[in-house]
C-alpha cells in the first residue's frame, strides 16, 4: 500500500523568506501523480501544485515550485517570497493513474506554516 | 464557475442522533469522493462514486455510515446513529472526467458529536 509522510508537523518562515516543506512517499508502481494542497483555517482544500510522475521536469506555479526525486521518492514544495497569505497546513498527496484503480488521494499528515511579518 | 458546495458548514448533535451531509459538485464533474479529515491529519477516503455508481466504499463503516448520489449530480451522506469519535470535519471533492487528476474541494462539514 502506498504511504506519505511529512515529517515537519510544523513550519515557520520570515515574510519574503523562503521555506522548504519536505514529504517522502513509499510506493512500487512507476506511474503516479503528487500534490501539494494548501488547507487555511477556513479548511478550504486548494491545489497549489501537480507533478506526474513520468514528467522529468519539476513542476512550477509562480512562487510555487517542487523538487521531485523519483528514485528516491522525495516530494519537496518550495515557497519563495513568503506571503502573510501562504500561512496555512500543507498537505502532500499521492494518487494512482486512472487506468490503474486510481482515483483516492492518500495525504500525508501535514505541516503547519506561519508566516512572520 | 461555482465551486464545490456543501452544507451545512457546521453542526452540533448529540450522541445517537442520526445526521445527514450534503455535497453538489462542480457542473460536468461525474467523480464524487467523500473524505473524512480528523483533528489534525489529513483527509481519508470514505467512499467514490462514478456517476451513481460507488466504486470505492471499502473504508466507510457500513455499519452506521450510508451514502447515495441517485441521479448521478449531489450526494448525501449519512451517519445514524452517531459516535463521540465521529466528530470530525467531512469534505467533498469532485474532479471532471477530461481531467480526472486534479480533485476540488468543498469547504466541509465540521460535525462535532456531544
Amino acid at each position: 500500500a502506498q504511504t506519505v509522510t511529512q515529517s515537519q508537523p510544523e513550519m515557520s518562515v520570515q515574510e519574503a523568506e523562503t521555506v522548504t516543506l519536505s514529504c517522502t512517499y513509499d510506493t512500487s508502481e512507476s506511474d503516479y501523480y503528487l500534490f501539494w494542497y494548501k488547507q487555511p483555517p477556513s479548511r478550504q482544500m486548494i491545489l497549489v501544485i501537480r507533478q506526474e510522475a513520468y514528467k522529468q521536469q519539476n513542476a512550477t506555479e509562480n512562487r510555487f515550485s517542487v523538487n521531485f526525486q523519483k528514485a528516491a521518492k522525495s516530494f519537496s514544495l518550495k515557497i519563495s517570497d513568503s506571503q502573510l497569505g501562504d500561512a496555512a497546513m500543507y498537505f502532500c498527496a499521492y494518487r494512482r493513474p486512472t487506468y490503474n484503480q486510481g482515483g483516492k488521494l492518500i495525504f500525508g499528515q501535514g505541516t503547519e506554516l506561519s508566516v512572520k511579518p | 464557475e461555482a465551486g464545490v458546495v456543501q452544507s451545512p458548514r457546521y453542526k452540533i448533535i448529540e450522541k445517537k442522533q442520526p445526521v445527514a451531509f450534503w455535497c453538489n459538485p462542480i457542473s460536468g464533474h461525474n467523480t464524487l469522493y467523500w473524505y473524512l479529515q480528523n483533528l489534525g491529519q489529513g483527509p481519508e477516503l470514505l467512499i467514490r462514486y462514478e456517476n451513481e455508481e460507488a466504486v470505492d466504499d471499502s473504508q466507510l463503516p457500513k455499519d452506521r455510515f450510508s451514502a447515495e448520489r441517485l441521479k448521478g449530480v449531489d450526494s448525501t451522506l449519512k451517519i445514524q446513529p452517531a459516535e463521540l469519535g465521529d466528530s470530525a470535519v467531512y469534505l467533498c471533492a469532485s474532479t471532471f472526467p477530461r481531467a480526472p487528476q486534479t480533485q476540488y474541494f468543498g469547504p466541509g462539514t465540521r460535525l462535532l458529536v456531544l
